[in-house]
């Protein structure tokens, strides 16, 4: 079936604006989660979301980083008044549960670039 | 921040040879997994080696974890020059953590024909 997917795959921007990300899991997963990749810090949890409970946004790096996820499936993350620090790739993944045993499959991930 | 290291930072071999790469990390864990990333885009999951597991096989890969030495090993066999990726361990289940990955900070392996 269907993979994770990500829109879109390359966003430039510029400072100060903001940014709209979009992750569709795979079909029936319950638990979602947003990574991000950058030259410095290497890949970093985000936020992740598991049905209806309260998400556990404890890797968001500052209150200009949010997520919804709406309907149990398609998400979103918003990067607000954007820095140049922002530029990464921001990766997607989806898991059947949230089961520490359950393998997460990513998606191809957004390219943000902060001019 | 980083769960573990990864060693070595980069590995370049023939195509052929065996590939081995090394991963520590910090804390009591439930699960370690092994990624692929291409080109720096998205990540396919190769592993995954439970807590109570030593060894595991898929097919050209054998994963190994030794929880008292906090560290796991993934050995690519008869390397193929498709194999040249980076290669991530990543640690689930972390106690106290949810079930968010903590990544390694990579291996990028290049084989050559």
């Amino acid at each position: 079936g269907a993979g994770v997917s990500q829109s879109p795959s390359n966003k430039v921007t510029e400072k100060g604006k903001d940014v709209e990300l979009r992750c569709d899991p795979i079909s029936g997963h319950t638990a979602l989660y947003w990574y991000r990749q950058s030259l410095g810090q290497g890949l970093e949890f985000l936020i992740y979301f598991q049905g209806n409970s309260a998400p556990d946004k404890s890797g968001l790096p500052s209150d200009r980083f949010s997520a919804e996820r709406t309907g149990g499936s398609v998400s979103t993350l918003t990067i607000q008044r954007t820095q140049q620090e922002d530029s990464a790739v921001y990766l997607c993944a989806s898991s059947l549960f949230q089961d520490p045993q359950e393998t997460q499959y990513f998606g191809p991930g957004t390219r943000l670039l902060v001019l | 921040s980083q769960q573990g290291e990864e060693d070595p930072q980069a590995l370049s071999i023939q195509e052929g040879e065996n590939a081995t790469m090394n991963c520590s990390y910090k804390t009591s864990i439930n699960n370690l997994q092994w990624y692929r990333q291409n080109s720096g885009r998205g990540l396919v999951h190769l592993i995954l080696i439970r807590s109570n597991e030593r060894e595991k096989h898929s097919g050209r890969l054998r994963v190994t974890l030794d929880t008292s030495k906090k560290s796991s090993s993934l050995l690519i066999t008869a390397s193929r020059a498709a194999d040249t990726a980076s290669y991530f361990c990543a640690t689930g289940g972390v106690t106290g953590g949810g079930n968010k990955l903590t990544f390694g900070t990579g291996t990028q392996l290049k084989v050559e024909l």
